[in-house]
C-alpha cells in the first residue's frame, strides 16, 4: 500500500542553523501539507501546498519557513535559522482531493531538535 | 477562528466495554472532519473521513457521526480491546479557499486487559 515517507526520522541541529526535512508525498496526491507537534501538545497545521504553490498557511508559518516540490517527487519544508522552540515532531501529509474526500495521509515525522 | 475541542482527554475503560469520544468544533462551514489514530512517539493513522454532507461512516468496530449544524461528532468503539490503546485525534478541514485542517488535542484511551 501507497505510504508518505519522511526523512531523516531524528534531526540534531545547533540554534541559527538552517535545517530542511523531507518527504515524499503519495505519488498520484496532489495536496501537500505540514504540520508540527511540540511535544505533549496538539497537532498544528503549518501549511498547505497545491500547484506549486502555497494555498493556506498558519499564522505559525512566517518568513522563517519554507516549502518546496524541487522535483516529481519530493517535498520539502525548510527552516531558515532554527530557535529553540522549533523543537518539535513534523509531519508530512498528503491528499487527493475528488477521491474519498481528500482524505489526508501521514508520514512517520521527523523529529527536530535544536540545541 | 475555527477551534476543535475533544471531550474527555482521558478515558480508562475496561476491556470488552463499548465507548464514545467526542469531538466539537466552532465553525460548521467545514469541508470534512476526519479521526485518526496517533500511538505514543507515532504518525497519525487515519481511522475513519465524513465528508461534510455526510451523517455517519463505519469502519470494522469504528463509527463515526457528523452533525454539522451542532457542530459535533462522535467516534463510537465497539468491543474495546486493549490493542485500541492510543491518542484518538479529532481534525476539521476547511474548503473554502485552499485546504487548513485543525486538531482537537485529542482523547488518551487506555483499555484494560
Amino acid at each position: 500500500e501507497p505510504e508518505v515517507t519522511q526523512t531523516p526520522s531524528h534531526q540534531v541541529t545547533q540554534m541559527g542553523q538552517e535545517v530542511i526535512l523531507r518527504c515524499v508525498p503519495i505519488s498520484n496526491h496532489l495536496y501537500f501539507y505540514w504540520y508540527r507537534q511540540i511535544l505533549g501538545q496538539k497537532v498544528e497545521f503549518l501549511v498547505s501546498f497545491y500547484n506549486n504553490e502555497i494555498s493556506e498557511k498558519s499564522e505559525i508559518f512566517d518568513d522563517q519557513f519554507s516549502v518546496e516540490r524541487p522535483d516529481g517527487s519530493n517535498f520539502t519544508l525548510k527552516i531558515r535559522s532554527t530557535k529553540l522552540e522549533d523543537s518539535a515532531m513534523y509531519f508530512c501529509a498528503s491528499s487527493k482531493p475528488g477521491t474519498v474526500n481528500n482524505e489526508q495521509f501521514f508520514g512517520p515525522g521527523t523529529r527536530l531538535t535544536v540545541l | 477562528k475555527q477551534e476543535v475541542t475533544q471531550i474527555p482527554a482521558a478515558l480508562s475503560v475496561p476491556e470488552g466495554e463499548n465507548l464514545v469520544l467526542n469531538c466539537s468544533f466552532t465553525d460548521s462551514a467545514i469541508y470534512n472532519l476526519q479521526w485518526f489514530r496517533q500511538d505514543p512517539g507515532k504518525g497519525l493513522t487515519s481511522l475513519l473521513l465524513i465528508q461534510s454532507s455526510q451523517r455517519e461512516q463505519t469502519s470494522g468496530r469504528l463509527n463515526a457521526s457528523l452533525d454539522k449544524s451542532s457542530g459535533r461528532s462522535t467516534l463510537y468503539i465497539a468491543a474495546s480491546q486493549p490493542g485500541d490503546s492510543a491518542t484518538y485525534l479529532c481534525a476539521v478541514t476547511r474548503g473554502t479557499g485552499g485546504f487548513k485542517t485543525i486538531f482537537g488535542a485529542g482523547t488518551r484511551l487506555f483499555v484494560k486487559a
